[in-house]
């Protein structure tokens, strides 16, 4: 069975300052990686998405995760953090082999950032 | 609809009695899946549904657990016989078949007390 593992908790930092949320999975296939997010009070929403290729990907408001897949490692970065991205953060994969046309996503427990002024 | 709609946002129910959550997908999602997020913990796979039918239904923790979607639209989640640990936010996502990262709902918050 698939497991994520996200290594911190929680993650303070002040504001303008870069960050890096860590997360490792455990999987013997081919997977496809995910981070949501989830602002306060909010559902989650899809930040970024590895499938192939490039294994950096980035979002639209200035997050980037790599794949490396000799580490099973898909590090979530920001070089510039802002207030507005004080939420929680979730890791997820879902195999690519088998199961047809069903992505059912394993998560992680989440990572808090919270930005600082 | 813009997005996916999950009603109740919140139910508070006695231990012992019966609950359904509804979900309504994005139209034009074929694929609807329900996961179940407990206080502190990532969100956990329930149930996969494929157009009508239950493709894969291995997160549902006991039968006390069910969940339908007669006509491949709309979802509804049934708690049999409640208990406090079924506490939790559960969630509904929709896609396009074989589409990865699909849309979530904002939940279902569920209070046993």
């Amino acid at each position: 069975a698939q497991s994520v593992t996200q290594l911190d908790s929680q993650v303070p930092v002040f504001e303008e300052a870069p960050v890096e949320l860590r997360c490792n999975y455990s999987s013997s296939v081919s997977v496809y990686l995910f981070w949501y997010v989830q602002y306060p009070n909010q559902g989650l929403q899809l930040l970024l998405k590895y499938l192939s290729g490039s294994t950096l990907v980035e979002s639209i408001n200035g997050f980037e995760a790599e794949f490396n897949k000799s580490q099973t490692s898909f590090h979530l970065r920001k070089p510039s953090v802002h207030i507005s991205d004080t939420a929680e953060y979730f890791c997820a994969v879902s195999d690519r082999v088998g199961g047809g046309s069903n992505y059912k996503l394993t998560f992680g427990k989440g990572t808090l950032l919270t930005v600082n002024p | 609809g813009a997005g996916v709609s999950q009603t109740p946002s919140n139910k508070v129910t006695e231990k012992g009695k019966y609950v359904e959550l509804r979900c309504d997908p994005i139209s034009g999602h074929t694929a609807l899946y329900w996961y179940r997020q407990s206080l502190g913990q990532g969100p956990e796979f329930l149930i996969y549904f494929q157009g009508t039918g239950a493709a894969d239904d291995s997160g549902l923790p006991n039968d006390r657990f069910f969940a339908v979607r007669p006509e491949g639209s709309v979802s509804t989640l049934k708690i049999q016989r409640t208990e406090r640990g079924d506490s939790a936010v559960y969630l509904c996502a929709s896609s396009y078949a074989n589409s990865r990262g699909y849309t979530f709902g904002s939940g279902t918050r569920l209070t046993v007390v």
